[in-house]
């Protein structure tokens, strides 16, 4: 059964830094891409960034850009997202989501997270 | 970049058909699939279409998607509604910079 759990959240002032993990287990993680997906209290879906399955291709929302890293550890079967210069505007659920194309980007999801609150707040 | 239009709400009775499009702003519906998510209060989304008409197992075949080229849309059509289909709708698409677009969300009330 695939399974992807996300910690890392939490309360966090402007300005401040925090780091997201997921991890993940039930399928071969170091074959698919993985997304972080966020949802702000009350607001729609927002995808945030994605990586490939070797981390050869990354990319970002461009409200990111230049803040958030994300990056994998396929020898953890892990997902990271290190958030930097946090914004209350980045006050979001934060979902862990896979990329359903075997060794290949599809643009889509087919499996979430419960997701991890991230709070951004003086 | 384009944008994904939706309805934010659409209501029906159970047992009716209800129909939520997905509008894309530029560039064509048919250059990159849709998938469609349901979010129900509190929980993760689920995919209930992918690939702009492929349902996943597990999926009731009350749910069907389809894209227009005509009018630049996809569509997500729900028959013989539930009230346990009451939630959150998201259509979602890419770019051409593999960037990942997701409509605003049509909450459906089935009454």
């Amino acid at each position: 059964e695939v399974q992807l759990v996300e910690s890392g959240g939490g309360l966090v002032k402007p300005g401040g830094s925090l780091r997201l993990s997921c991890a993940a287990s039930g399928f071969t993680f170091s074959s698919y891409s993985m997304n972080w997906v966020r949802q702000a209290p009350g607001k729609g879906l927002e995808w945030v960034s994605s990586i490939s399955s070797s981390s050869s291709y990354i990319y970002y929302a461009d409200s990111v850009k230049g803040r958030f890293t994300i990056s994998r550890d396929n020898a953890k079967n892990s997902l990271y997202l290190q958030m930097n210069s946090l914004r209350a505007e980045d006050t979001a659920v934060y979902y862990c989501a896979r990329d359903p194309g075997f060794l290949e980007w599809l643009g889509s999801f087919d499996y979430w997270g419960q997701g991890t609150l991230v709070t951004v707040s003086s | 970049n384009f944008m994904l239009t939706q309805p934010h709400s659409v209501s029906e009775s159970p047992g009716k058909t209800v129909t939520i499009s997905c509008t894309r702003s530029s560039g064509s519906i048919a250059s990159n699939y849709v998938q469609w998510y349901q979010q129900r209060p509190g929980s993760a989304p689920t995919t209930v279409i992918y690939e702009d008409n492929q349902r996943p197992s597990g999926v009731p075949d009350r749910f069907s998607g389809s894209i227009d080229s005509s009018s630049n849309s996809a569509s997500l059509t729900i028959s013989g509604l539930k009230t346990e289909d009451e939630a959150d709708y998201y259509c979602q698409s890419y770019d051409s910079s593999n960037r990942v677009v997701f409509g605003g969300g049509t909450k459906l009330t089935v009454l």
